[in-house]
């Protein structure tokens, strides 16, 4: 499966604790972003990166988010002392830095997601 | 920041009848993607609009770039039940893409 994969695909974890997901994007994409989402509600931009750089960051994250990207590859999202209002999809996607054709923008593979739940 | 507002919130059709969405901004956008997430699933890439004016088809979906470049619009004709689903449009500002509440698409055989 040449898809971006997640992993774990679901988490429980109690108040407090911390939760790191993983990443993979599609090899040869040199952009990954990561999004939150809530039922009924759009994928929510959480932070972006270009290989290894994190060049955007939600201002709606909190200090407790943290994401990597070490060697340009693989990705790590971290949430410390969770809260309940973390529970969410945590949804990847990964892109080519340019689509084929004129002007910007990106087009993106989304992962299957990992669904957070903290009790 | 960047809001995109997208309408309707719901849409149940009869299979065969038309279904329009539409994403609206209040800033001028650089382009617009349109995303299909499926129930249960992740979205899905559909189309990246660019121009002024553009209007782009896919069988049977259209999608429009207004003039102003702060609106958009997914047409769907003769809806079929595979069309069931969320459509997102989701707007690209400054390394950051902006996704619209969805339009969620039920379709009756």
């Amino acid at each position: 499966d040449t898809g971006v994969s997640q992993n774990p695909r679901h988490k429980i974890t109690k108040r407090g604790q911390n939760v790191t997901f993983r990443c993979d994007p599609i090899s040869e994409h040199n952009r990954l972003y990561w999004y939150r989402q809530t039922l009924g509600q759009g994928p929510e931009f959480l932070t972006y990166f270009q290989n290894e750089a994190q060049l955007e960051k939600s201002r709606l994250l909190s200090d407790r988010f943290s994401a990597e990207r070490p060697k340009g590859s693989f990705s790590t999202l971290e949430i410390q002392r969770t809260e309940q209002g973390d529970s969410a999809m945590y949804l990847c996607a990964s892109s080519l830095g340019r689509l084929r054709g004129t002007g910007p923008g990106y087009e993106q593979y989304f992962g299957p997601g990992t669904r957070l739940t903290v009790t | 920041g960047q809001q995109v507002m997208q309408i309707p919130q719901y849409q149940h059709v009869q299979e065969g009848e038309d279904f329009t969405t539409y994403c609206n901004s209040s800033t001028t956008l650089s382009n617009i993607q349109w995303y299909k997430q499926r129930p249960g699933g992740h979205p899905v890439f559909l189309i990246q609009l660019v121009k002024s004016g553009e209007v782009k088809k896919q069988k049977r979906l259209t999608f429009q770039f207004g003039e102003a470049k702060k609106n958009s619009s997914l047409h769907i004709t003769a809806t079929q039940t595979t069309d069931v689903g969320t459509y997102f449009c989701a707007a690209y500002n400054f390394n950051k893409f902006y996704f619209g509440s969805g339009t969620k698409l039920n379709v009756k055989p």
